[in-house]
């Protein structure tokens, strides 16, 4: 079981540019998240997924998109990067099941991402 | 949305003693409180959580307790170790229509002196 992984660990981009981070958890998960980190500060949601074809927007989803079409992957696709999306991002998953119900959220080891 | 406050940001204590972390939150709908550890440059690990249906809860050197009608809750780590130094971060759950997520605190820098 590896859990939670992300690809790549680190990441330069210039201004405009764009790039995916990709996400995949294989404890059959059915909640998927996109958190970033920056430094000093605590984790902001970006997007949620609670299953393979449904997702939504977290506190700043400004800037990203997401897609899930498997149940196993999460990927964060930035458009367009800009100084403010220098980060650590973070994916994470849980097992909640049910609309109401929360769980422990198990988190992968991050991406750390400059915008120059 | 929930709205989590975390006190204090930074918090320094002598190993051997006891150290705690309060928050606060803002939806009395929310029934799950996890708090994680995240050491430096590592993912955050859940370390505690409680639900709503319970007032304290411990693990070994770690507790967490719950008032709800004041909508806070607190972690308590006794005989602190200089491996307990690292970032601690509260959460509490929320849920919208589309399902439940965490809303994190700003998170405590705890420093265990040798």
């Amino acid at each position: 079981n590896a859990g939670v992984t992300q690809t790549p660990k680190f990441r330069i981009l210039k201004i405009g540019q764009s790039m995916t981070l990709q996400c995949t958890q294989d404890m059959n998960h059915n909640y998927m998240y996109w958190y970033r980190q920056d430094p000093g500060m605590g984790l902001k949601l970006i997007y949620y997924s609670v299953g393979a074809g449904i997702t939504d927007k977290g506190e700043v989803p400004n800037g990203y998109n997401v897609s899930r079409s498997t149940t196993e992957d999460f990927p964060l696709r930035l458009e367009l990067a800009a100084p403010s999306q220098t980060s650590v991002y973070f994916c994470a998953s849980s097992p909640q099941q049910g609309l109401r119900s929360t769980y422990e959220q198990y988190f992968g080891p991050g991406t750390r991402l400059t915008v120059t | 949305g929930e709205n989590v406050e975390q006190h204090p940001s930074t918090l320094s204590v002598q190993e051997g003693d006891s150290a705690v972390i309060k928050c606060t939150y803002s939806d009395s709908a929310s029934n799950y409180f996890p708090w994680y550890k995240q050491e430096l440059g590592k993912r955050p690990q859940l370390i505690i959580d409680i639900r709503s249906n319970v007032g304290e809860k411990k693990d070994q050197r770690i507790a967490v307790t719950l008032n709800k009608t004041a909508k806070h809750f607190s972690l308590h780590i006794t005989e602190t170790q200089p491996e307990d130094s690292a970032v601690y971060f509260c959460a509490a759950s929320w849920t919208g229509t589309s399902g439940s997520r965490l809303t994190f605190g700003e998170g405590t820098q705890l420093t265990v002196n040798p």
